[in-house]
């Protein structure tokens, strides 16, 4: 069990645009950036977003982070079959001193 | 090309030992904190261990502290994780991960932009 909740999946058409949720507390997410990661079935997970909102070079900008108080969301806009992937947020705990993930979201581009 | 390249995975019997070996090539390895990150079969992301890029932080998840020790070798480029009184819970595929900042410690909330492919670890009799 994850300190950091995400819904189990999500699905849209393709074009349409889906957000993921992650919600933590003050000792995580609420005081600390957050990060986020998609990982293609049988592949190594790849940062989508640091820092919160920030996309390392070569991520498309359909792909956005924001957060508010204890909450994080990824935003993928223009979906695309390609992106059928595992999503994951990501932060420091201060109360568990360890980094932490959330249990990851399943897309399905319908 | 920035790589990162984890080794030493394999079967093993419950409460025998294994290490982890990582060999980064391409980014200046110790400007960098590194982590070891594992994914059970069929389930999520599981932070398993970090160290700063001097090793003067280091960090454990509960699930593994006391049995698994990670150290670095800056000259050598090279992570590593040794793991002690292995237990069936432990199977897992096993990444090691880089930190996206310079000079961080094993406790900042960093993105982790370089992932290996992996080696894996099954424990069982």
């Amino acid at each position: 069990q994850s300190v950091l909740t995400q819904p189990p999946s999500v699905s849209a058409a393709p074009g349409q645009k889906v957000t993921i949720s992650c919600s933590g507390s003050s000792s995580n997410i609420g005081n600390n950036y957050v990060s986020w990661y998609q990982q293609l079935p049988g592949t190594a997970p790849k940062l989508l977003i640091y820092d919160n909102n920030k996309r390392p070079s070569g991520i498309p900008d359909r792909f956005s982070g924001s957060k508010s108080g204890t909450s994080a969301t990824l935003g993928i806009t223009g979906l695309q079959t390609g992106d059928e992937a595992d999503y994951y947020c990501g932060t420091w705990d201060s109360s568990l001193s360890a980094r932490v993930f959330g249990g990851g979201t399943k897309l399905t581009v319908l | 090309e920035v790589q990162l390249v984890e080794s030493g995975g394999g079967l093993v019997q419950p409460g025998r030992s294994l290490r982890l070996s990582c060999a980064a090539s391409g980014f200046t390895f110790d400007d960098y904190a590194m982590h070891w990150v594992r994914q059970a079969p069929g389930k999520g992301l599981e932070w398993v261990s970090g160290i700063s890029w001097n090793s003067g932080s280091i960090g454990y998840a509960d699930s593994v502290k006391g049995r698994f020790t990670i150290s670095r070798d800056n000259a050598k480029n090279s992570l590593y994780l040794q793991m002690n009184s292995l237990r069936a819970e432990d199977t897992a595929l096993y990444y090691c991960a880089k930190d996206n900042k310079k000079w961080g410690s094993s406790s900042d909330p960093y993105g982790m932009d370089v992932w290996g492919q992996g080696t894996t670890v099954t424990v069982s009799s």
